[in-house]
């Protein structure tokens, strides 16, 4: 099945500076890409997503990159602020037996210390 | 309030008992899905419910149970917990289009297994 690996696990940066999380799979029948943000204590939290078809979407300071040849996304965050400090989380979506399956990777902490 | 609503937040049982956890969403979706996070934070769907029809049922053993009253509702039952379901279980709810579904997740209920 689809495995989709995180990397770095673990980040600290200062307030300030910019980070990137990359994001790898291995199926190529996986057509979308959410990114899930989870800050302590808080509920799991879509914040931004990309389909197969595209090579870049941006909101506000996250930019996400998709490469579909090398099955890598990296999630480019600028102008990082304490509360950004969260676990980040890269997923896979494919179509399998009738419903979207939907893959985590093992998530990214992100630390952002003022 | 538009949301995922989960209880308890947390639950502490023993070996063996039975144990039930509720979801409700407010946000009008017409698919349902629990969640389990393990302690290293890694997210495994457990099942999916579209109108109140199980569409995903990955391989969890069968002490595991979902329970569908109506699109806005799925519980979780545990028959006879054992200690490797101590977990954070999740559920989520989103609209199921053609691929691009975007999760909203409860705040989760923690059980802990003596």
């Amino acid at each position: 099945g689809e495995q989709v690996e995180q990397l770095p696990s673990s980040l600290i940066v200062q307030e300030g500076a910019s980070v990137l999380i990359n994001c790898s799979y291995t199926d190529s029948a996986s057509v979308y890409f959410p990114w899930y943000k989870q800050e302590p204590g808080k509920r799991l939290q879509f914040i931004i997503d990309i389909r197969s078809n595209m090579e870049r979407k941006q909101n506000q300071r996250l930019t996400l990159l998709f490469d579909k040849k090398t099955k890598h996304l990296s999630l480019h965050i600028t102008a990082t602020q304490p509360g950004d400090s969260a676990i980040y989380f890269c997923s896979a979506s494919m179509r399998s037996r009738g419903y979207n399956k939907l893959t985590f990777g093992k998530g990214t902490v992100l630390l952002v210390s003022p | 309030e538009t949301a995922v609503f989960q209880t308890p937040n947390y639950h502490v049982t023993q070996v063996g008992n039975e144990v039930s956890f509720n979801c409700k969403q407010t946000l009008g979706h017409d698919t349902m899905y629990w969640y389990k996070q393990d302690s290293k934070k890694l997210l495994k769907i457990m099942f999916s419910y579209n109108n109140k029809q199980l569409i995903v049922n990955e391989t969890v053993p069968r002490r595991f149970s979902p329970q569908s009253s109506d699109k806005a509702h799925l519980n979780l039952r545990i028959k006879s917990v054992e200690p490797e379901d101590s977990a954070v279980y999740l559920c989520a709810s989103s609209f199921r289009t053609g691929g691009n579904e975007r999760l909203f997740f409860g705040h989760g209920t923690k059980l802990s297994v003596l």
